[in-house]
């Protein structure tokens, strides 16, 4: 079946940097959707991307839906402890499920 | 209402037992889906509901689990006879059609 693969699996950064994460498949997706889990809680939708080579922002967050229609990736400038989670990306083809991927582990640094 | 509401929030149970796990949908969301997550990992699909439509339960990893929804809206997820590796949190989602999934916050079970 499908599969979504995320680089990195975890990250440790300093407050203020930028974070770049990026979101992979071997097959085409029409709708990639990138979930942010804060400890103890269920995800939260963070971007939704619906056309090949979208660029969306959401405050501090800039998603992209890949040329190519297989990879998606999510940036979070100037990154603050609150960003701390766990983010997922999910992938979706003509109203199938959404295929989600592992997820990235994201600390930020004081 | 306003959001997807699971209950409990923490449920310990003995092994052998038999629990129940809630999910209140969205109101008017017609699909609605069941993950597992457990400790450090990523969401496991479990099942899924929508509308009248016979539910996808090829995510089922034994016969000790199951689930309705009733109505169309409340869904109550069973695992019976439970075991040490059931411990995880469960997720519930509930979607417009096939539109982005919105979570619950898990209940956290634990047995012990």
């Amino acid at each position: 079946g499908q599969q979504l693969n995320q680089s990195p699996q975890s990250m440790f950064i300093q407050e203020g940097e930028d974070v770049s994460m990026n979101c992979t498949s071997s097959s085409i997706f029409n709708t990639w959707l990138w979930y942010k889990q804060d400890p103890g809680e269920g995800p939260v939708l963070l971007i939704a991307l619906y056309k090949a080579g979208e660029l969306t922002s959401n405050g501090r967050l800039t998603a992209q839906f890949g040329i190519t229609r297989k990879d998606s990736f999510l940036n979070i400038s100037a990154s603050i402890p609150s960003d701390v989670g766990i983010y997922f990306c999910a992938g979706q083809l003509n109203g199938q499920n959404f295929v989600f991927g592992p997820g990235t582990r994201l600390s930020v640094l004081p | 209402g306003a959001g997807v509401s699971q209950s409990p929030s923490n449920k310990v149970t003995e092994k052998g037992k038999d629990v129940e796990l809630r999910c209140d949908p969205i109101s008017g969301h017609t699909a609605l889906y069941w993950y597992r997550q457990s400790l450090g990992q990523g969401l496991e699909f479990l099942i899924y509901f929508q509308g009248n439509s016979a539910p996808d339960k090829s995510g089922l990893p034994s016969d000790r689990f199951s689930a309705e929804r009733t109505g169309g809206s409340v869904s109550t997820l069973t695992i019976q006879r439970t075991q040490q590796e059931d411990s995880a949190v469960y997720l519930c989602a509930s979607s417009l059609d096939w539109g982005g999934y919105t979570f619950g916050s898990g209940t956290r079970l634990t047995v012990v």
